[in-house]
């Protein structure tokens, strides 16, 4: 059975980096069939989806983080990792990593628990 | 972006409802279309995609249906354990988006 399990700092200071790593357990990584994708919900708010990134490593985002985000993967690790910039309290949501198929449409099929990441001094 | 209207944002129902949500797709978005279910705490849970497939494992008292930029999903049987916040998401272009969640309560 497939896991996804999101871990990083739960507290992040505004203009600092924020930094997430989702471990993959259960199946390959590599797999040509999948994006491996970062989702965030402020509380009270709708999902958002920050981007994705395929086993070949090229990447996606959503232009509204402006430039802000990098997807990247390491697979001798089963990790994939999001770093965001320049931070504020906007960002301040629970971030989830979650697996999209990439066929027949990008449903996510497999999600984390979800990590709370608060922006604040 | 594609804005996905979800409707109700919550609701009551009894043990033994027929539970309906819809979503409407700001543009049309063929059958791209897929609905989950996310308990407090835990992990969400792909129900239908492709706005009527039944994902594997899930039972067969959930269902969807639609084209466009009209969806529904239905309960056909409330159960207790069906009380979580539903969601529709759209991928028919990207960004990725979704519905703003429904709420389901039993009454």
């Amino acid at each position: 059975q497939l896991q996804l399990q999101e871990s990083g700092p739960g507290l992040v200071k505004p203009s600092q980096v924020l930094s997430l790593t989702c471990t993959v357990s259960g199946a390959p990584i590599n797999s040509g069939s999948f994006y491996w994708t970062w989702i965030r919900q402020p509380v009270g708010k709708e999902l958002e989806w920050i981007g994705r990134i395929f086993s070949s490593g090229s990447t996606m985002y959503n232009a509204s983080l402006k430039n802000r985000a990098t997807i990247s993967l390491d697979t001798s690790r089963h990790q994939f990792s999001l770093t965001l910039n320049s931070v504020t309290a906007a960002d301040t949501a629970v971030y989830f990593c979650a697996r999209e198929r990439a066929v027949p449409s990008a449903s996510f099929d497999y999600w984390g628990q979800g990590s709370l990441v608060i922006v604040s001094s | 972006d594609i804005q996905m209207t979800q409707s109700p944002s919550s609701l009551s129902a009894s043990v033994g409802d027929r539970v309906t949500i819809t979503c409407q797709a700001s543009q049309d978005i063929r059958f791209r279309a897929h609905w989950y279910q996310h308990k407090p705490g835990k992990a969400p849970k792909l129900l239908i995609y492709d706005a009527s497939a039944l994902e594997s494992g899930v039972p067969s008292r959930f269902s969807g249906s639609g084209s466009g930029t009209d969806f529904t999903f239905t309960i056909s049987s409330l159960r207790p354990d069906d009380i979580a916040t539903y969601f529709c998401q759209q991928s028919d272009s990207l960004p990725l988006t979704f519905g703003g969640g429904t709420k389901v309560e039993i009454k």
